[in-house]
Parts: C-alpha cells; structure tokens; sequence
C-alpha cells in the first residue's frame, strides 16, 4: 500500500536552511508526482511544491527563491530543502501523493523556527 | 495566481442538516478542484476530485458540483463524525487550497 512519511529536524534557527525528506513505498517516484504542503500552526494549508515524475519541479511562486526540491529514486526519497528560514516557516510540512487530488499524506512533521 | 474563497469561515449546524460549504476561484479553474477535510491533529482526506468525483471509501451523504468560478461541497445529512475544517484545492492554474471552512456542531 502506498505510504509517505517525513522526517527532519523540529527546530531550526532563523536564517538557516531546512532540509525535509519525504520516504514513500507502495509507488515508484517515476510513475507518480509527490508534493509538499505545509501548515501554520492554527492556519490553513499551502502548497509548497512538487517534484513531477519525469523529475521536473514546480515551487509556490512566494517560496521559489528560497526552495528546492529533489529526489533519489532509488532510495524513494524526495527531499526538500528551504534556506532563509523565517519565524514565519514554522509549520507542519507534509509529504503527498498525487495522482486522482492528493490522496496519500504522511503523517506531516512540525518545524519550529527559532533561536 | 489564482485566488480561492472559502464561505463561510465557520459553519455551525445541527446533526442531519443538509451543509452546503462554498468555494469561488478567482478566475475559470475548468472544474479542476478537489475537496479535503482535516480533522484536528490529522492529516487532509481527499473526500471529493475533479469537482464531483467521490473519492473510494468516502460516504455517499459527501458531493460535490460547479464549474467555472463556484464550486460547492455538500453533506446531505450531517453527522457527528463530520467535524472538522474543509478545504477545496484548484489545479488548474498553479496549485491553491482556500482558506478553509470549519463546521461546527451546533
């Protein structure tokens, strides 16, 4: 069965840079796209980005500058990578699975920006 | 970037009510919307794609209808059960969640 999970630290320093890895079973990442979405504590959902199958990537314009997104597909692994972290990136950061809307999360990992 | 509009931000209603929860794009999304719904402390559940494709294993009393810019979620008799914030999502054009729409028993 198709499954994600995030793993990563819980608390990075302000200016830093953030770096989440997404591992999935039950898919293979050349078949199917995986995307992050994050989460503010008490707020609503943001798409952060996506790494599509064939390995192109696509970034929420507002984060663009700030991010990266790749894989290892032999590891089924996708990773994100956020520098310039701001007090404002602190959110739970999931991992999904898109194909028919996104319907397979990991359980999401909070990230806490601060010093 | 397209913008989307939940309405309304809370909804409060009682066990068997018909909910109606809406979502307006700001430009044609072409039905290329989903709805989720997060139960606190969990992560989203797809209940609806492509505007009004049930999703396998959501409960049938879940529906969805629209297009163009309006979009609307339905849950023709409320359950306790159905507690929880409920969030559409285009693709259309770029990728955008509204910004949510709690439902509350009353």
């Amino acid at each position: 069965q198709v499954q994600l999970k995030e793993s990563g630290p819980g608390l990075v320093q302000p200016s830093q840079t953030l770096s989440l890895t997404c591992t999935v079973s039950g898919f293979s990442l050349t078949s199917n796209s995986v995307h992050w979405v994050r989460q503010p504590p008490g707020k609503g959902l943001e798409w952060v980005g996506a790494i599509w199958s064939g390995g192109s990537t696509d970034y929420n314009s507002a984060l663009k500058s700030r991010l990266s997104i790749s894989r290892d597909t032999s590891k089924s692994q996708v990773f994100l990578k956020m520098n310039s972290l701001q007090t404002e990136d602190t959110a739970i950061y999931f991992c999904t699975h898109w194909e028919l809307g996104f319907d397979y999360w990991g359980q999401g990992v909070m990230v806490t920006v601060s010093s | 970037d397209i913008q989307m509009t939940q309405s309304p931000p809370v909804l409060s209603a009682s066990v068997g009510d018909r909910v109606t929860l809406s979502c307006k794009a700001s430009q044609n999304i072409n039905k290329n919307l989903d709805w989720y719904q997060q139960k606190h402390g969990e992560a989203p559940k797809l209940l609806i794609y492509y505007t009004n494709n049930l999703q396998t294993g959501i409960p049938s009393r879940f529906s969805g209808s629209g297009s163009g810019t309006d979009y609307t979620l339905t849950i023709s008799s409320l359950q306790p059960e159905d507690v929880a914030t409920y969030y559409c999502y285009q693709y259309n054009s770029g990728w955008t969640f509204g910004g949510g729409t709690k439902l509350e028993l009353k």
